[in-house]
């Protein structure tokens, strides 16, 4: 079955940019999206489609697909972003979900 | 605005059948623009996705689920829902419902295949 590593954890400092990872084969074909879930709170829908924002998101969260990793950027971290993100693909008519990272804000 | 929200029993015995629904308001589930889909978060993992139902009654599921899960939808009442048979501990967990965009012929339905409008989770725990 196919699966999306993520790394279990990444620290970044306040106002810095943190680079959240997702692997997969042949990722670039999979309309790759992105989800934020704080302690307690409903998954929210950040990236989809590889790199479009849905409405209401702010511009710092970005995504880029390279073929084989998916790349969610967040820059200027805030506080606020401290969650557990996670990354979904298409497959052969199934929905992936990687095991998500949880991002600290040092 | 769109809102989903999941209901059932919070209390499943062991080998008994989990059965959950979801009322969507602000938005008709036959609008032909989404499917619309289970997933569960069991205490302190990630998500799982269980499965989706388009209005028409098409189903895709999770194949490690398939042989236990039944989804349904009833346009007339604007709500879909999920059967689970077989309940283990292992089924306890956060069942959300949500709805989800797809795609077709080169188009795309909402955002596509991701889920964009979730409810707020209802817990689930099997148990005797």
């Amino acid at each position: 079955s196919y699966e999306l590593p993520q790394p279990p954890s990444v620290s970044v400092s306040p106002g810095q940019t943190a680079n959240i990872t997702c692997s997969g084969d042949n990722l670039r074909n999979k309309y790759l999206s992105w989800y934020q879930q704080r302690p307690g709170q409903s998954p929210v829908l950040l990236i989809y489609q590889d790199n479009k924002r849905p409405s209401g998101i702010p511009e710092r969260f970005s995504g880029s697909n390279s073929g084989n990793t998916a790349t969610l950027a967040i820059s200027g971290t805030q506080a606020m972003d401290e969650a557990v993100y996670y990354c979904q693909a298409w497959d052969s008519s199934t929905v992936v979900f990687g095991g998500g990272t949880k991002l600290t804000v040092l | 605005q769109m809102l989903m929200q999941e209901s059932g029993p919070g209390l499943v015995k062991p080998s008994d059948t989990l059965s959950l629904t979801c009322t969507v308001s602000g938005a008709y589930i036959n609008n032909g623009r989404s499917y619309w889909g289970w997933i569960r978060q069991p205490p302190g993992k990630g998500l799982e996705w269980i499965g989706s139902i388009f209005y028409t009654g098409s189903t895709y599921y999770k194949p490690s689920l398939k042989s236990r899960v039944t989804m349904s939808v009833d346009t007339s009442t604007n709500q879909f829902s999920v059967k689970l048979s077989s309940v283990t501990a292992a089924d306890t967990a956060l069942y959300y419902c949500a709805r989800q965009g797809y795609c077709t012929g080169g188009n795309c339905h909402q955002y596509g295949w991701a889920f964009d409008v979730w409810g707020q989770g209802t817990v689930v725990t099997v148990s005797s």
